[in-house]
């Protein structure tokens, strides 16, 4: 089964809006890592996350092993964001995507 | 920050050929990664390689595949013979160890199987 849920899919924001994007693990991990894949396929690490807050410019990311749950929130939302986020779990030697989130910022 | 360089970018060949696409990882790195992506879908794992050896693989890695890391060189993943449901995106990451590290991706190579 998935190992790694993220929500919602997809989402459509305004520009200026806040969006919150959730993972959770239906294992135990060792770490978990959030990634932005711009829609030409690269991908861009975001934050290396296995536990609390951390802060990059617009964005907030917060881990709670215990509660196997992982949040990306984007602030002030610009088309420049639009794309897929991914949150991955390593766990023994083997990294775990999850489906992904499809972000569409419009102006 | 740190490159994953791969090579080439775009890669179009005939079914049946053989393809190798290559991975030039962070330089101190010891941990390599492929995953495959096709168009629409999620990324999928294949293959780890540390210390010249396969790790672990996954279903998606068929008998056609193949890694390593000649002397240090470049990290290859091999298919031979290719099929038409190969065509994908094919991701390389490197990582300085296996738990509690940043993995760090390339920007993939498109395989266009015709």
């Amino acid at each position: 089964g998935q190992q790694v849920q993220q929500s919602p899919a997809s989402l459509v924001l305004q520009e200026g809006e806040n969006a919150e994007l959730q993972c959770n693990f239906s294992t135990s991990l060792n770490s978990m890592q959030w990634f932005y894949q711009r829609p030409g396929g690269s991908l861009v690490s975001l934050f290396y996350n296995p536990s609390g807050t951390k802060h990059s410019g617009r964005l907030t990311s917060t881990t709670v092993i215990k509660e196997r749950r992982s949040s990306l929130h984007i602030s002030s939302s610009q088309t420049t964001d639009s794309g897929t986020y991914l949150c991955a779990l390593e766990r023994n030697n083997r990294i775990f995507f999850g489906d992904g989130t499809q972000l569409v910022v419009k102006p | 920050g740190p490159k994953v360089l791969q090579i080439p970018s775009h890669q179009i060949i005939d079914m049946g050929q053989m393809v190798t696409l290559n991975c030039d990882p962070v330089s101190n790195h010891l941990y390599f990664y492929w995953y495959k992506q096709i168009l629409g879908q999620q990324m999928e794992f294949l293959v780890n390689f540390y210390n010249g050896k396969v790790m672990e693989k996954s279903k998606l890695f068929k008998d056609q595949f193949s890694v390593e890391r000649p002397d240090g060189s470049y990290f290859t993943l091999k298919i031979q013979p290719t099929a038409l449901e190969d065509s994908a995106v094919y991701f390389c990451a490197s990582s300085s160890s296996a738990s509690q590290n940043t993995l760090y991706f390339g920007a993939g190579t498109r395989l266009s199987v015709l």
